[in-house]
């Protein structure tokens, strides 16, 4: 079982639709989950930090689950400029230390 | 603000040739600084990261070594590049083990 898993998509949606990615991890130690947003030849750009009460960003919510180990990404009334790969990372307690492990990221494209 | 700077942007390189690509932070004393691979199509692995000057720890045995000769410098070398080596290059840093990542713009190397 790969250590963070995410479903690769491409998730193909309306403008104005809402959109729920998830992301599963396997270490029930894990500390710290992050949301990144990569455009096409582009680098990650963090989109939101994951706290364990669910947090809000405008249209995006970001979502904990522990007990079944995954974060989720709730996207409302999807934009045209939401299209882009979509990648969580989670921090991930291994030999001592955290190292971050990224998802290989969920493909979403909104649809005029 | 923190920024971070990386470059090339574009390397295309022969096969057995050297490389060196240098990132550094601007904003921040002592960061934890990390190199990335991206092949095409696939996720991020994680191939090198520092908590401090002269402090690397590899992720993947490879042909590729990294260097921090100054705190907020951080080098990614090889002495004889692998067509295995072609990919997309991302350093990153953060202030701590449990704080996002933020990226460079990345450094995409072809090996012919």
């Amino acid at each position: 079982r790969k250590e963070v898993e995410q479903d690769p998509g491409p998730f193909n949606v309306p403008e104005g639709a809402t959109v729920a990615f998830n992301c599963t991890y396997s270490n029930s130690a894990s500390q710290s989950f992050f949301w990144y947003r990569q455009d096409c030849r582009k680098e990650p750009k963090l989109l939101m930090s994951v706290y364990s009460s669910g947090n809000e960003d405008g249209r995006f919510t970001a979502q904990l689950n522990r007990a079944s180990q995954y974060i989720s990404l709730l996207i409302r009334d999807s934009k045209l400029s939401d299209s882009a790969t979509y990648l969580c990372a989670v921090n991930h307690a291994r030999g001592g230390t955290y190292k971050y492990i990224f998802g290989t990221g969920t493909r979403l494209k909104v649809l005029a | 603000s923190q920024t971070i700077h990386q470059w090339p942007a574009t390397l295309v390189q022969p096969v057995g040739s050297p490389l060196s690509l240098e990132c550094t932070v601007e904003g921040t004393s002592n960061p934890n600084l990390y190199w990335y691979r991206q092949a095409a199509g696939r996720g991020l692995q994680l191939l090198f990261y520092s908590v401090g000057i002269g402090q690397i720890s590899s992720e993947v045995p490879q042909n590729l070594s990294a260097s921090r000769p100054q705190d907020r410098q951080f080098i990614l070398s090889s002495k004889k590049l692998l067509l295995s080596d072609s990919g997309f290059y991302l350093c990153a840093w953060s202030v701590g083990v449990n704080q996002p990542q933020h990226f460079g713009d990345g450094t995409r190397l072809s090996i012919l």
